[in-house]
């Protein structure tokens, strides 16, 4: 299994532009995440899916859209993008057990200039 | 809403000796998970441990256990005889057992492993 697999690793974007972050995860996961993290401030959620066809805000989700069309795959959409934006990205995924922990991609660092 | 607290933003320990990581968390619920994720400087996010809330036993793996304190809503972190390859950044999460399905973060402790 490739477990969660994120991409691009890192891109630069210009304020104003707009990207998608792609997520896929082939362990048949319902649960899907995205967190950023911002150095010393942890894990934020932006938004989060608990099956295909559902989505769900999180506690940071202004200035992005998700979508979740197939179980396997979450892509994080960041429209007009603004320097606020500049962080390191998580996609992650879980069973839906109560005590399944997260499993995670390996991070995109996005830089916003 | 639920909480967590790291308060400890960075800590070091000698090589081959036992250094204890500080968590708290804030809930009105009676059950929920607890785990501790490692995060090296390659970035991945590696599960260290989890433990259950209505488990009264605290959870051990290998090197790594916890002292899980229920009622003071405290759930530490010990690592024994470290190693250089433990330090890392380590994070506290919380998962509801209510259904919202959301795991909760603490800021982080980095650990430092002197040779």
């Amino acid at each position: 299994n490739a477990g969660v697999t994120q991409t691009p690793k890192f891109r630069i974007l210009k304020i104003g532009q707009s990207m998608t972050l792609q997520c896929t995860q082939d362990m048949n996961h319902n649960y899907m995440y995205w967190y950023r993290q911002d150095p010393g401030m942890g894990l934020k959620l932006i938004y989060y899916s608990v099956g295909a066809g559902i989505t769900d805000k999180g506690e940071v989700p202004n200035g992005y859209n998700v979508s979740r069309s197939t179980t396997e795959d979450f892509p994080l959409r960041l429209e007009l993008a603004a320097p606020s934006q500049t962080s390191v990205y998580f996609c992650a995924s879980s069973y839906m057990e109560r005590n399944s922990p997260l499993h995670f991609g390996n991070g995109t660092r996005l830089t916003v200039t | 809403a639920q909480t967590v607290t790291q308060s400890q933003p960075e800590m070091s320990v000698q090589e081959a000796e036992t250094v204890t990581l500080s968590c708290t968390y804030d809930t009105s619920e009676s059950d929920y998970y607890l785990f501790w994720y490692k995060q090296p400087p390659s970035r991945q996010m590696i599960l260290v441990i989890r433990q259950e809330a209505y488990k009264q036993q605290n959870a051990t793996e290998n090197r790594f256990s916890v002292n899980f304190q229920k009622a003071a809503k405290s759930f530490s972190l010990k690592i024994s005889d470290s190693q250089l390859g433990d330090a890392a950044m380590y994070f506290c999460a919380y998962r509801s057992d209510s259904g919202t399905y959301k795991y909760i973060f603490g800021t982080g402790t980095r650990l430092k492993v002197l040779a």
